[in-house]
């Protein structure tokens, strides 16, 4: 099955600073990624939606100047959490899928801690 | 009301039973179905897609009823290893994603 990795697979970082998360397809060419947020014993929340060379989508409620996406590649999606505060510590996964039709296969995920 | 809705469970039942488990969804016109498995602080993935005339994948057979807007997998022979969270996506007519909230499965010895 297609393979898609996560970096780093876990933060801990001071409250106010910025943390980038990648997002790599490696054997297949994503034309769409997705980021998920996940809670303790919650089900997955989309964040936004990003397609290959325009901007993302984002979830109501979701805060596209805190949380910035970059999709500058078929294979790199990038999340940025800008001025992480605690409540920001979570899960954070991103899938990729060829179409935004086509089956996601999820990364390993990324657990951010803000102290 | 919630475009996917599962039961959160858990369904705790023995080796060797048989267990099953249904997603509803809202929009008729939904396009797609699919079956995660999610592990305790793990990524989800895929179990298995749901077609129009049911599929089986070994233990596992997922099926989908349009006239009543549901999936269900079923799993026979339950294993151990079978413990999980088990999440149904749904894809609307505008391609977007829905996941339900996850239905959680223990199997005990």
């Amino acid at each position: 099955g297609a393979v898609v990795s996560q970096h780093p697979s876990r933060v801990i970082c001071k409250s106010g600073t910025s943390v980038k998360i990648e997002c790599r397809s490696l054997d297949f060419q994503a034309t769409t990624m997705f980021w998920y947020r996940q809670f303790p014993k919650q089900s997955l929340m989309l964040m936004a939606t990003s397609n290959e060379g325009s901007k993302a989508t984002y979830e109501q409620g979701v805060e596209k100047d805190k949380f910035l996406i970059n999709h500058a590649s078929l294979t790199l999606s990038t999340l940025t959490v800008t001025s992480a505060h605690p409540e920001d510590s979570s899960f954070y996964i991103c899938s990729a899928a060829g179409t935004i039709t086509d089956t996601q296969y999820f990364g390993p995920g990324t657990r951010l801690t803000v102290l | 009301r919630k475009e996917v809705e599962q039961d959160p469970g858990p369904f705790n039942v023995p080796e060797g039973a048989t267990v099953a488990f249904n997603c509803t969804y809202s929009n008729s016109a939904s396009q797609s179905f699919f079956w995660y498995r999610q592990d305790c602080r793990k990524e989800p993935k895929l179990l298995m897609s749901v077609y129009s005339s049911g599929n089986e994948d070994g233990r596992f057979t997922a099926q989908l009823n349009r006239a009543s807007q549901y999936i269900s997998l079923l799993i026979r022979d339950s294993k151990l290893s079978d413990s999980a969270t088990y999440l149904c996506v749904v894809i609307d007519n505008f391609n977007k994603f829905y996941f339900g909230s996850g239905t959680k499965l223990n199997v005990k010895p």
